[in-house]
């Protein structure tokens, strides 16, 4: 069985660094991405780790330990738009399916 | 256009009732996936198909079942509805391990 461990609630303020982290125990790993969803909204891809590491996009880091079987999303220089629900998700089996988190709901305050 | 299209985006349907969810793409991509969100849950797989023959359950795939009339279409049917299944349903693609949501289709079982 598969399953993925996030904090569901993080509030920060404008301006400020977050980190939201994510455990998984899963069957099968191939790799971890990180999905942004605001209210109302669809998913939206972040980042993908196939590898262990930090990949940096922007604002946004992601990081993978496999030998942990952790993961986390950085979210630097926050703004009130990146207010909204950040789910991970594990792909196993050599990529033929994905596993979300619970989802960690972002508030950010002024 | 949105490259991922649900309709409908609202369904208001009754215990019983036979309906039918629809997701078409325009990003020509084989692997398409049919996801139930609910409060507090993350996503959950549905079904999944990596192509026109291959046809996938997922973890919840009682109660529903799947056609793929085409690459491009992907449609999700409730044979016989029940209250629990009132969820925001989510079509998506994949490519490249990353996925493209449609906007979703609030359903309300009553």
């Amino acid at each position: 069985g598969q399953s993925l461990e996030q904090p569901s609630e993080v509030t920060a303020v404008e301006g400020a660094i977050v980190q939201i982290n994510c455990t998984y125990q899963t069957s099968g790993f191939y790799g971890l991405s990180w999905y942004q969803q605001h209210d109302g909204g669809a998913p939206t891809f972040l980042s993908y780790n196939g590898l262990d590491g930090l990949e940096e996009t922007g604002r946004f880091s992601s990081f993978l330990s496999r030998s942990d079987s952790y993961g986390y999303l950085l979210l630097q220089e926050l703004q009130m738009k990146d207010s909204a629900s950040y789910f991970c998700a594990v792909i196993d089996n050599y990529g033929q399916n994905f596993v979300f988190g619970p989802g960690t709901r972002l508030s950010v305050l002024p | 256009d949105a490259d991922v299209t649900q309709t409908p985006r609202n369904r208001i349907t009754k215990t019983g009732k036979r309906i039918m969810l629809e997701c078409s793409q325009t990003k020509g991509h084989d692997r398409m996936y049919w996801y139930r969100q609910d409060p507090g849950l993350g996503l959950r797989l549905i079904y999944y198909s990596f192509d026109v023959k291959d046809i996938n359950k997922g973890e919840i795939s009682d109660g529903y079942s799947v056609s793929r009339q085409a690459q491009a279409k992907f449609s999700l049917s409730l044979e016989s509805a029940i209250p629990n299944q009132t969820a925001l349903y989510f079509c998506a693609t994949e490519d490249k391990n990353i996925q493209y949501f449609g906007a979703g289709t609030r359903l309300s079982v009553l």
